[in-house]
């Protein structure tokens, strides 16, 4: 298997465009993950998918911020406006079950100026 | 509110020796714990775990040790060699959920 698949790895924006995230997970998982790492405040977790249903969205900072799972291999980050302090690394991970081990994608890096 | 720390955001160990990196937690509903590890432009990868019935987890180089009264955790990494070199990132879980808490990572570096 490929892996967790993310795009584009790297993004670089104007404050107030809209940004789009993409990741598809490893084939056959049923839970996806968004996450944001920071210098500040390290790896911390947006939302969560189980079957492609939203399970836990309290991380996501705000309501620029929103994420969909259309099918079952593939999901979208979209953040809009996009504002400087959401420049950051963005990490999709998926798993299988009720299993703790995540498999993470190589991340976006996303940088609005 | 950190309920996972990693207080030393650096460690830099000799080839041969012994790494030890710590992590603390808040919440006493955590009950699964994991190290991940990540190299640079890579997502984290699992790198071993613990459940909080038992208080030690070994995998060859690598063993974690739990204390649940102290509410910390440590990984040891004996020998310590240059591949090693990463950013570790210990993770919790609660009431055997998927959700994982990070903590901010420590950065690792073993000299030759």
């Amino acid at each position: 298997d490929a892996g967790v698949i993310q795009s584009p790895r790297h993004e670089v924006t104007e404050m107030g465009q809209e940004v789009t995230l993409r990741c598809k997970p490893i084939s056959g998982h049923d839970y996806l993950f968004w996450y944001r790492q920071t210098m500040m405040r390290g790896l911390e977790l947006l939302i969560y998918f189980n079957n492609n249903v939203p399970i836990d969205d309290s991380g996501m900072p705000e309501d620029r911020f929103s994420a969909k799972m259309p099918n079952a291999s593939f999901s979208t980050l979209k953040i809009q406006p996009s504002e400087p302090r959401d420049s950051a690394v963005y990490f999709c991970a998926s798993s299988y079950g009720v299993n703790y081990e995540q498999y993470f994608g190589p991340g976006t890096r996303l940088t609005v100026t | 509110d950190q309920q996972v720390k990693q207080n030393s955001p650096s460690l830099s160990v000799q080839e041969g020796r012994i790494s030890i990196l710590n992590c603390d937690y808040t919440n006493s509903m955590f009950d699964y714990f994991l190290w991940y590890k990540k190299y640079p432009a890579e997502g984290p990868t699992f790198l071993i775990s613990i459940s909080s019935i038992k208080d030690k987890n070994e995998d060859g180089r690598f063993t974690v040790f739990l204390n649940k009264s102290a509410k910390h955790l440590s990984l040891h990494i004996v020998p310590s060699q240059p591949g090693d070199s990463a950013v570790y990132f210990c993770a919790a879980s609660a009431n055997a959920g998927n959700m994982l808490t990070f903590g901010g990572g420590t950065r690792l570096m073993v000299k030759p």
